[in-house]
């Protein structure tokens, strides 16, 4: 089955710097790559999302990008805020299925 | 709208008890899934239903199981609850034609 590993673990930065999280992922039937943020004690949500035909994707100070060949994903985070602190998590669906494979979640703190 | 509910919030149980989580939506979502998260291992997948009546195993079913009797409710049994069954458990739903998941609030289940 699918297996996708993300690093890093933690991740500290200054408010105002730029965040990047990487994930990779074993499966190259894999189609939909989904990220999740997780603030304490809250539910997973939804931040930004990227398919297979796309090699970049951005929303405001978020930003995904998608190297098929490599079978890595990264999320792109500038101008952090306070605000982003959270678990971050990466996923993957190898099509038809539309189950999510996770990544065991990257910790971002961002420091004021 | 509620979106997605589970129930209970938290839950204290004794080992070899039975326990059954609920989970329920109201976004006539046909695709459900349970997931459990423990620290360092992000969200595995214990089963899921692809529309009623249908159920399928995951990365992690050992020891649980479900039922999809209709479109809404998706409750998740652990017959014989184990010390290893401790954990964050979230309920999740994906509408036809989409890839996103939409994740309920978890239940944080503690057995001793």
């Amino acid at each position: 089955g699918e297996n996708v590993e993300q690093h890093p673990s933690t991740l500290s930065v200054q408010e105002g710097d730029s965040a990047v999280i990487k994930c990779t992922y074993s499966d190259s039937a894999s189609n939909y790559f989904p990220w999740y943020k997780q603030e304490l004690g809250k539910r997973p949500q939804l931040i930004i999302d990227i398919r297979s035909n796309v090699g970049e994707k951005k929303d405001q100070r978020i930003a995904v990008t998608l190297n098929k060949t490599a079978k890595h994903f990264s999320l792109h985070i500038t101008e952090t805020q306070p605000e982003d602190s959270a678990v971050y998590f990466c996923a993957a669906s190898p099509g038809s299925a539309r189950q999510l494979t996770f990544g065991s979640g990257t910790q971002l703190t961002v420091l004021p | 709208i509620a979106g997605i509910t589970q129930a209970p919030t938290s839950q204290i149980l004794a080992a070899g008890r039975r326990m059954t989580l609920r989970c329920t939506q109201d976004m006539r979502h046909n695709a459900m899934y349970w997931y459990r998260q423990d620290l360092g291992l992000g969200l595995r997948l214990i089963h899921y239903s692809n529309t009623a009546g249908t159920t399928g195993k995951g990365e992690v079913p050992d020891g649980y199981s479900v039922s999809r009797a209709n479109t809404d409710d998706f409750p998740l049994t652990l017959a014989s609850a184990v010390p290893s069954q401790t954990s964050v458990y979230f309920c999740a739903s994906r509408g036809t034609g989409s890839d996103t998941q939409y994740f309920g609030p978890g239940t944080r289940l503690t057995v001793l």
